[in-house]
């Protein structure tokens, strides 16, 4: 059983170009969160989507970052014209539909490294 | 703003010791959920605690929950090396599905 696999595992980007993050949930899984973590913190809320559809992107910077999960195929977190402070980790998550009170934990993928120069 | 918060920062015991980790909430949770990062790595979801349940026991790990505190904690017994990693407790809300993440505990487990 695979797990939440995101790829690439590093990527590194200079200044101003585009970076392209994917994930693919845990088989089965319908809902995915992207967070993202900088160095020595705890991982902050970017987005949660279901397929085809953005659910909560309270923690999306309203600038160059936007997040897809289409019908077919992984999702992909994609950032425009990338700055040295978009140099991160990036973990994405997945879970089934979970109805009210649906206590099943998140699953994460290692996540993507990305060093901008 | 960031709904868990957890202390200490930075952990550092002998194997065999007990390590003591805690985090507390501002608002109304579903549930709280514990997790363990290795350096470079990804996360493990530890244990789920509900907030209805006052302890939970996995193993090793013991975790409490005070919701009139609005504070967890997460009691490692018997530390061994291997448990040497980032302990982060991320809280549920109610009507919402997304994790909020404390800043974590750095342990360190000597030999």
């Amino acid at each position: 059983n695979a797990g939440v696999m995101q790829n690439p595992r590093h990527l590194v980007r200079r200044r101003g170009q585009e970076a392209r993050l994917r994930c693919s949930p845990v088989k089965g899984h319908s809902h995915v969160y992207w967070y993202r973590q900088l160095p020595e913190e705890g991982l902050k809320f970017m987005v949660y989507l279901q397929k085809e559809n953005i659910i909560d992107e309270s923690g999306m910077p309203k600038e160059r970052f936007s997040a897809e999960f289409p019908k077919e195929g992984p999702s992909i977190l994609r950032i425009q014209q990338v700055v040295r402070g978009d140099s991160a980790a990036y973990f994405c998550a997945s879970s089934r539909d979970r109805g009210t009170g649906d206590n099943s934990p998140l699953h994460f993928g290692n996540g993507t490294r990305l060093t901008v120069t | 703003s960031q709904q868990g918060e957890e202390d200490p920062q930075a952990l550092s015991i002998q194997e065999g010791e007990n390590a003591t980790m805690n985090c507390s909430y501002k608002t109304s949770i579903n549930n709280l959920q514990w997790y363990r990062q290795n350096s470079g790595r990804g996360l493990v979801h530890l244990i789920l605690i509900r907030s209805n349940e006052r302890e939970k026991h996995s193993g090793r790990l013991r975790v409490t929950l005070d919701t009139s505190k609005k504070s967890s904690s997460l009691l490692i017994t018997a530390s061994r090396a291997a448990d040497t990693a980032s302990y982060f407790c991320a809280t549920e809300r109610k009507s919402s599905y997304k994790l909020i993440f404390g800043s974590g505990t750095r342990l360190l487990v000597r030999p």
